[in-house]
């Protein structure tokens, strides 16, 4: 069975430090993975994928299939960055995905 | 920028009571999703739509739940009867064809009493 595992339901970080959210996934076959953002008062939108191997707003996450894991990282907060994250896993041939239970990030000015 | 609408944004209902919830996705989107969000929780998939076809609807609690996507266009996920349970954020979301970009809708609140 699919699973994806978000330890952090709230996260602190002071503007300018680091970020890192972490996600853990189980899943036997080939995943493929996702960060979702949801900004106060927005709807829920595709920050990043694995296969694309993009930085956006200055996010990037690394697939490591040893550990099962696709943390999600910035080197220096921003106040926009406040929001809540979604991690997601998909399976190539099917486009369900199946969701982390989230960590809401607060940046602190 | 296109959007999935989704309608309505909030709806309350007593218990027992039927509730429909509409999406009308993104022009060209071929598959269609609606899945939902529990408080304090992800989004699950309830049901997964190619053009009209169900591809996926193993978590949609059947006894009361059904959806239907009759052109291939637009949906309506229907609960009937409504239990307190159901309290929760209602998500529609498209894509093309085997691309993973979602776009998501508003969603639809709902509130059972």
């Amino acid at each position: 069975a699919q699973r994806v595992t978000q330890p952090e339901k709230l996260l602190s970080v002071f503007k300018g430090a680091p970020v890192e959210l972490k996600c853990n996934y189980s899943y036997s076959g080939s995943p493929e993975l996702f960060w979702y953002v949801q900004y106060s008062r927005q709807r829920l939108q595709l920050l990043l994928r694995h296969i694309s191997r993009e930085s956006i707003k200055g996010f990037t996450a690394d697939l490591n299939k040893g550990e099962t894991s696709f943390h999600l990282k910035k080197p220096f907060a921003q106040e926009e960055d406040s929001a809540m994250y979604y991690c997601a896993l998909g399976n190539f041939g099917n486009e369900k995905l199946t969701f982390g239970t989230g960590t809401r990030l607060t940046i602190i000015p | 920028e296109a959007e999935v609408a989704q309608s309505p944004r909030y709806k309350i209902t007593e218990k027992s009571q039927a509730v429909a919830f509409w999406c009308d996705p993104i022009s060209g989107h071929a598959t269609l999703y609606w899945y939902r969000q529990i408080l304090g929780q992800g989004p699950e998939l309830l049901v997964q739509f190619q053009d009209e076809s169900v591809v996926d609807d193993s978590q949609l609690p059947k006894d009361r739940f059904s959806a239907e996507r009759l052109k291939g266009v637009d949906s309506t996920l229907k609960i009937q009867p409504a239990e307190l349970g159901d309290s929760a954020m209602y998500l529609c979301a498209s894509s093309r064809d085997r691309d993973y970009g979602y776009t998501f809708g508003s969603g639809t609140r709902l509130t059972v009493v």
